[in-house]
């Protein structure tokens, strides 16, 4: 079975500082992993994903992942944080193959940024 | 593309109601999921379609829970009867093919009193 552990329900960071939200995983098999955005009242955006490529991912808008096997983690990073990446995060883990689609998502990080 | 679209975006009923919440996913998405947002739980999978043929519904919380998919443009997930701990918000979500991006609609909140 799969699992993800995203380290932190609340961040908090001054605008223009570095954005690091954390996310652990557990997979029997080689995982693809996920990060999705969810701003107030709307459905969660594919931010960036892993799927056994590169291991050093660029998303949209700025953020970045790295996935670190040894460590069993996919933490997302921006190198400076804007006002309007205040929003709710999800890491999320498949197995791929045939059942690639069936995502397992973490309890979410709350990213706040203050002027 | 006007992208997934939910109806009602917003429910309140009584318990013991049925509810019925509706998708439409994008044209030529084969792949459609239901899924539930809670404080307590998280998000949550509860069924995922195939070309209209449901492939995984072992996220399907009891029997009183029930998702269809009569064509490839609509689904629905069907509460009845309804209790207040069914309260979350229900996205649904489509992707073109299974290992493809899933493009989540807005969500329907639902309020069960």
């Amino acid at each position: 079975a799969q699992s993800v552990t995203q380290l932190g329900s609340h961040v908090s960071v001054s605008e223009g500082a570095l954005v690091l939200l954390r996310c652990n995983y557990s997979s029997s098999v080689p995982p693809y992993l996920f990060w999705y955005v969810q701003y107030p009242n709307q459905g969660l955006q594919l931010l960036l994903k892993y799927t056994s490529a590169a291991t050093l991912v660029k998303g949209i808008n700025g953020f970045e992942a790295e996935f670190k096997k040894s460590e069993t983690s996919f933490h997302l990073t921006k190198p400076s944080a804007h006002m309007s990446d205040a929003a709710e995060y999800f890491c999320a883990v498949s197995r791929g193959g045939t059942s690639y689609g069936k995502l397992t998502f973490g309890q979410g990080t709350i990213l706040t940024v203050h002027p | 593309d006007a992208g997934v679209i939910q109806s009602p975006r917003h429910e309140v009923t009584e318990m013991g109601q049925e509810v019925t919440l509706r998708c439409k996913p994008i044209s030529g998405h084969d792949y459609l999921f239901w899924y539930r947002q809670t404080m307590m739980r998280g998000l949550e999978l509860l069924i995922y379609f195939n070309n209209n043929v449901p492939i995984d519904d072992s996220g399907m919380p009891e029997d009183r829970f029930s998702a269809k998919m009569p064509n490839a443009s609509f689904s629905t997930l069907k509460i009845q009867p309804s209790e207040p701990r069914d309260s979350a918000v229900y996205f649904c979500a489509s992707s073109r093919q299974g290992w493809e991006t899933q493009y989540f609609g807005p969500g329907t909140r639902l309020l069960v009193l």
